[in-house]
């Protein structure tokens, strides 16, 4: 069965400093893995994504994420934090068909 | 575009109340998908619908019921509300070359309270 763990309910960073947002996986196959956010009221969007055709995976707004097999995680990181990414970022696997399996979400606080 | 669609935005329920959350799509896709949303719990699978005339149980569908109207609309039901299902509902979709990826395109939202 598959399934995320993202460490830390609430993460904390100065605006400019470095974003580092944990997710570990466990898959019987290997997975498609993701990155949604959720900006307040609103829905999820999709982030950035990993299909197997790179391990270090591009997304929008400067964010990306490295696959890393070996220890099972998909962390997602930005190099400079700003105001506008303060939100709820959740990381998620699936396996293949129709079934995407969400983790608990990480809330991303910028300080100014 | 309007992508997924999801009316009420708001709604407050008394216990044992029934009421429908409708959802709509205007991507052409053919796979639907209800979740919520709990605090600390990210977000569950109620019920899914792989395409029109078809609906599956997703990890959390007990109390629940679905329709799939037609292509466009998948809609999730409430016959006897409890306040354990007080939640933020989120419908989503899957375009077809999507499927395999798990790539899902979301409403904006439910936010349900029942009393």
């Amino acid at each position: 069965a598959q399934s995320v763990t993202q460490l830390g309910s609430h993460v904390s960073v100065s605006e400019g400093a470095l974003v580092l947002l944990r997710c570990n996986y466990s898959s019987s196959v290997p997975p498609y893995l993701f990155w949604y956010v959720q900006y307040p009221n609103q829905g999820l969007q999709l982030l950035l994504k990993y299909t197997s055709a790179a391990t270090l995976v591009k997304g929008i707004n400067g964010f990306e994420a490295e696959f890393k097999k070996s220890e099972t995680s998909f962390h997602l990181t930005k190099p400079s934090a700003h105001m506008s990414d303060a939100a709820e970022y959740f990381c998620a696997v699936s396996e293949g068909y129709q079934k995407v399996t969400f983790g608990t979400g990480t809330k991303l606080q910028v300080i100014p | 575009n309007a992508g997924v669609t999801q009316t009420p935005k708001f709604q407050v329920l008394k216990t044992g109340q029934s009421m429908t959350l409708q959802c709509a799509q205007d991507m052409n896709h053919n796979s639907m998908y209800w979740y919520r949303q709990d605090p600390g719990m990210g977000l569950r699978l109620i019920y899914y619908s792989a395409s029109e005339g078809t609906t599956d149980k997703g990890e959390v569908p007990n109390g629940y019921n679905v329709s799939r109207l037609n292509k466009r609309e998948f809609s999730l039901r409430l016959e006897s509300a409890a306040p354990s299902q007080t939640s933020v509902y989120f419908c989503a979709s899957i375009g077809d070359g999507r499927v395999l990826t798990g790539e899902l395109f979301f409403g904006e939202g439910s936010r349900l309270t029942v009393l």
